[in-house]
């Protein structure tokens, strides 16, 4: 079955340090991968995707992820974080043949930056 | 940028009732668009897919007769809660596929959400 795992539920980071949220995900196929975040009762807003070519993506808000295909993970990474960046974050992957092409999300991680 | 406005943005009705909510999107054509139910401190759920100028197709467990979808035109899906329950409230979330970024490949395209309470 097709699954994206996020296996913290929250991650805490003090600001200016390095931050990682962790993503790992079983699909069969080449995936098309994404993060998102979602400020409190608001949608989701795109932050990055890796779909072909260099495995370091970098996206929104000085955010990158690195795809890595041996270990199925893509996990989201920022060199130092800023109090703002408290929010919840998804990873999520296009399940591939299907023909809707729909999305599917990991369970979330909670991430809070303490000044 | 792609917006895709959703509305309304929280409501509030009674047990029996029914309940509309319109994604749509504002500068872009979307032939699909996606329902996702989000419950507090858990992820997105997609509850269904919405395909223009045909039927919805609905993720397993999700009550079809419960949950109407209508894709009318390429820029509105509709989702109407019908009997609302207390345990119908929750976040519900449309999602757009689309604009296209590229040839074959579109991006996806997020509604702000609707905070539906049924009391």
């Amino acid at each position: 079955a097709q699954s994206v795992a996020q296996p913290e539920d929250q991650v805490n980071v003090a600001e200016g340090n390095p931050l990682t949220v962790k993503c790992t995900y079983s699909v069969s196929g080449n995936p098309y991968l994404f993060w998102y975040v979602q400020y409190p009762n608001r949608g989701l807003q795109f932050l990055l995707k890796y779909i072909t070519g260099d495995n370091l993506v970098k996206g929104s808000y000085g955010f990158e992820a690195e795809f890595n295909k041996s270990q199925t993970s893509f996990h989201l990474k920022k060199p130092s974080a800023l109090v703002s960046d408290s929010a919840l974050y998804f990873c999520a992957v296009r399940v591939p043949y299907s023909s809707a092409s729909k999305i599917i999300f990991g369970s979330g991680t909670r991430l809070s930056i303490r000044p | 940028g792609a917006v895709v406005s959703q509305h309304p943005s929280w409501v509030i009705c009674k047990s029996g009732t029914s309940v509309k909510i319109e994604c749509r999107s504002l500068d872009f054509q979307a032939t699909t668009m996606f329902w996702y139910r989000q419950f507090p401190k858990q992820s997105l759920m997609l509850m269904a897919t919405s395909n223009e100028g045909s039927k919805a197709t609905y993720e397993q467990g999700v009550e079809k007769d419960k949950f109407l979808i209508n894709h009318a035109s390429l820029t509105l899906s509709t989702l109407t809660v019908t009997s609302a329950h207390p345990e119908d409230s929750s976040f519900y979330i449309c999602s757009a596929r689309g604009p296209i970024i590229r040839r074959g490949e579109y991006g996806y395209t997020f509604g702000s959400g609707t905070r539906l309470t049924v009391v």
